[in-house]
């Protein structure tokens, strides 16, 4: 069964350079999330779409934007990135107007900032 | 506001052992989701079980096995027979769902989960 796609899965930059992360959600699903999740922490929430509109925010800072392309497929810009930002960021999708909420994950992307 | 509380932040068994993995949830809706899953070495989430807050039934599945209990705002996780690919980071998480801010998962901290040959 086809997954949640992520790319890249490794990123190396350095402060105040920008990144973009990309997501490509499983077949069908309607709603894409974000998670960060630091060093020996638990995912935090970042932010949400909907049919291709922002749903929920979380901790996400002002630095950070996301979108959601018409294809459903969603990155997340980041900008001036701090050494803090160094981190796995989780992009999940689930079929929210089927009420399926099923969040499944996607493998990842492991931002290292130095 | 929602929060997840995994007491337990490590531990340590033997293969064959069983193991539970205990999970207390708060919120005040009266609908919700609770969510388990496994983080391995490698770094993925991977979804074990969703449960509704209607749905108290427990749930066997091979060697896992989920107790949910209302009452005790509990929806514990039992490992029969652990082995050593059992071993990785457990997470538990709570979902509201119903708009606003409530679609994201709120996580526990986790367990970590360490099977000894």
């Amino acid at each position: 069964a086809a997954g949640v796609i992520q790319s890249p899965r490794h990123l190396i930059k350095e402060k105040r350079e920008t990144a973009t992360l990309k997501c490509y959600p499983i077949p069908r699903h309607d709603t894409v999330y974000w998670y960060q999740q630091g060093p020996g922490q638990d995912p935090q929430f970042l932010i949400s779409f909907y049919e291709k509109m922002q749903s929920d925010k979380g901790s996400i800072p002002d630095r950070f934007s996301a979108q959601q392309f018409s294809d459903y497929h969603s990155e997340l810009n980041m900008s001036s990135l701090e050494l803090g930002d160094s981190a796995l960021y989780f992009c999940a999708s689930s079929e929210r107007a089927g009420g399926r909420d099923e969040q499944y994950f996607g493998p990842g992307t492991r931002l290292t900032v130095t | 506001a929602q929060k997840v509380t995994q007491a337990q932040t490590e531990i340590s068994v033997v293969e064959k052992e069983d193991v539970t993995l205990d999970c207390v949830y708060e919120t005040r809706d009266t609908t919700y989701y609770l969510f388990w899953y496994k983080q391995p070495p490698s770094g993925e989430l991977v979804f074990l079980i969703r449960r509704n807050s209607f749905d108290e039934q427990n749930e066997i599945s091979g060697r896992y096995s989920w107790n949910f209990q209302k009452s005790t705002s509990s929806f514990n996780f039992t490992i029969t027979a652990s082995q050593v690919v059992d071993s990785a980071v457990y997470f538990c998480a709570l979902y509201l769902g119903g708009g606003g801010s409530n679609y994201k998962l709120t996580f526990g901290k986790g367990t970590l989960l360490t099977v000894n040959p």
